[in-house]
């Protein structure tokens, strides 16, 4: 099962900040926290991942709290091309001792005119 | 563009052939890992090689289906007597060694069995 709970979907006005959600209430000290977005058709695309200190790209930013039981991804102007739906994962460590993802359904973010 | 690359994009079998999928990574990546994905759903682990070695691999992956990547760089799944249920969205990641690494997606292979 997914490690994290997102809304199902949110609408956010072009050109304003967008901001996605995203628990995490049993994330383990070493577990790192990744968004990726998944543009209709397409493979998922990754945006940015953090542990626990706030991280910003290109693309985004992610805002870590304290506890590292949440956060927030951060597009600060949203355009129409941002629609997609956006996932919060905390790796799962394998039987073998690497990490994979386990993708839990996402919040689908429209960006509206 | 030097991302992963996934052939066919699309393929579409009639139910009982075998069909299969390549993935190439992107150049020195390590791990390797497909994902299968149906309509409204996240992408669902199948499994996960680190160079050659095939390291885990999930309950999804039924006797039907078998990846290799026999010389640590491509990766081939295939699946056997294809059923209508295996209709879906197959994908292939690849990232560097190290617990956080990122690992970047293909554009995928919609697979449909009629």
């Amino acid at each position: 099962d997914a490690k994290t709970t997102q809304p199902t979907s949110m609408d956010c006005a072009e050109g304003r900040a967008a901001n996605l959600p995203c628990n995490h209430s049993t994330i383990s000290g070493n577990e790192y926290v990744y968004w990726y977005r998944q543009i209709h058709s397409q493979g998922p695309q990754y945006i940015i991942h953090g542990l626990k200190n706030n991280e910003t790209n290109e693309m985004a930013s992610l805002i870590i709290t304290e506890d590292r039981k949440s956060s927030t991804l951060i597009l600060p102007h949203a355009t129409l091309r941002d629609t997609a739906v956006y996932y919060c994962i905390v790796s799962d460590r394998t039987t073998s001792g690497t990490y994979k993802y386990i993708f839990g359904t996402g919040t689908r973010l429209k960006v509206l005119a | 563009d030097t991302g992963v690359s996934q052939n066919p994009r699309h393929k579409i079998t009639k139910r009982g052939q075998n069909v299969t999928f390549r993935c190439d990574p992107i150049s020195e990546h390590n791990r390797l890992y497909w994902y299968r994905q149906t309509l409204g759903q996240g992408p669902e682990f199948l499994t996960y090689f680190q160079n050659e070695a095939q390291l885990e691999k999930s309950r999804l992956l039924s006797d039907r289906f078998s990846a290799e990547r026999p010389k640590g760089s491509f990766s081939t799944l295939e699946i056997q007597r294809t059923e209508q249920g295996d209709s879906a969205m197959y994908l292939c990641a690849s990232s560097l060694g190290g617990a956080n690494a990122e690992a970047f997606f293909g554009q995928g292979t919609r697979l449909t069995v009629v």
